[in-house]
């Protein structure tokens, strides 16, 4: 199947420090990609959609300025968590939309702030 | 929330077929049913999804009922790789507006 790529794969940041967490898709031109974030033994919350060359869409309850999400090309979009608190300490999943009903994950990126 | 309901966990026998059910009574005409499931730290890996009639791939067959208001995704020989969670997903939105919004999943446990 299609392959979804992350980096980093694991990150640990001091409280206040901005964090950027990539999304690629190595095989395949993304139009839209999605956004994630599982805590521990809970499932997935969707974050974001994210449409290449337009702003992204935020799910209610998620600060748009707190999670920015740039999709500059058909291949990458980042997330950046600004001013990371220990509260933000999760697992961060993106993916990508391969066709109009097929979706792959990436491998996620565990964020701990200390 | 969430438009489909699942066991919170079942356990089946290495080389036995685990069917595993679902729920989604609110499903419309043109949504789709997808199975994906995520072994421990890693990202959802992709097993199927179908619209209406059943559907196999290498990994595993899906059986949506006539009236759409159910499935069941079956692993014809479970392996003890195959312990993970299931989540069975009826996506919001159809075709490139669509999302996949996880539910809570089913633990599916192997064992030898």
């Amino acid at each position: 199947g299609a392959v979804v790529s992350q980096h980093p794969s694991w990150v640990i940041c001091k409280s206040g420090t901005s964090v950027k967490i990539e999304c690629r898709s190595l095989d395949f031109q993304a139009t839209t990609m999605f956004w994630y974030r599982q805590f521990p033994k809970q499932s997935l919350m969707l974050m974001a959609t994210s449409n290449e060359g337009s702003k992204a869409t935020y799910e209610q309850g998620v600060e748009k300025d707190k999670f920015l999400i740039n999709h500059a090309s058909l291949t990458l979009s980042t997330l950046t968590v600004t001013s990371a608190h220990p509260e933000d300490s999760s697992f961060y999943i993106c993916s990508a939309r391969v066709s109009p009903n097929t979706q792959y994950f990436g491998p996620g990126t565990r964020l701990t702030v200390l | 929330d969430a438009k489909t309901t699942q066991p919170t966990s079942m356990d089946c026998a290495e080389g036995r077929a685990a069917n595993l059910p679902c729920n989604h009574s609110t499903i419309s005409g043109n949504e789709y049913v997808y199975w994906y499931r995520q072994i421990h730290s890693q990202g959802p890996q992709y097993i199927i999804h179908g619209l209406k009639n059943n559907e196999t791939n290498e990994m595993a067959s899906l059986i949506i009922t006539e009236d759409r208001k159910s499935s069941t995704l079956i692993l014809p020989h479970a392996t003890l790789r195959d312990t993970a969670v299931y989540y069975c997903i009826v996506r919001f939105g159809s075709g490139n507006t669509g999302k996949l919004i996880f539910g809570q999943g089913t633990t599916l446990q192997v064992k030898p």
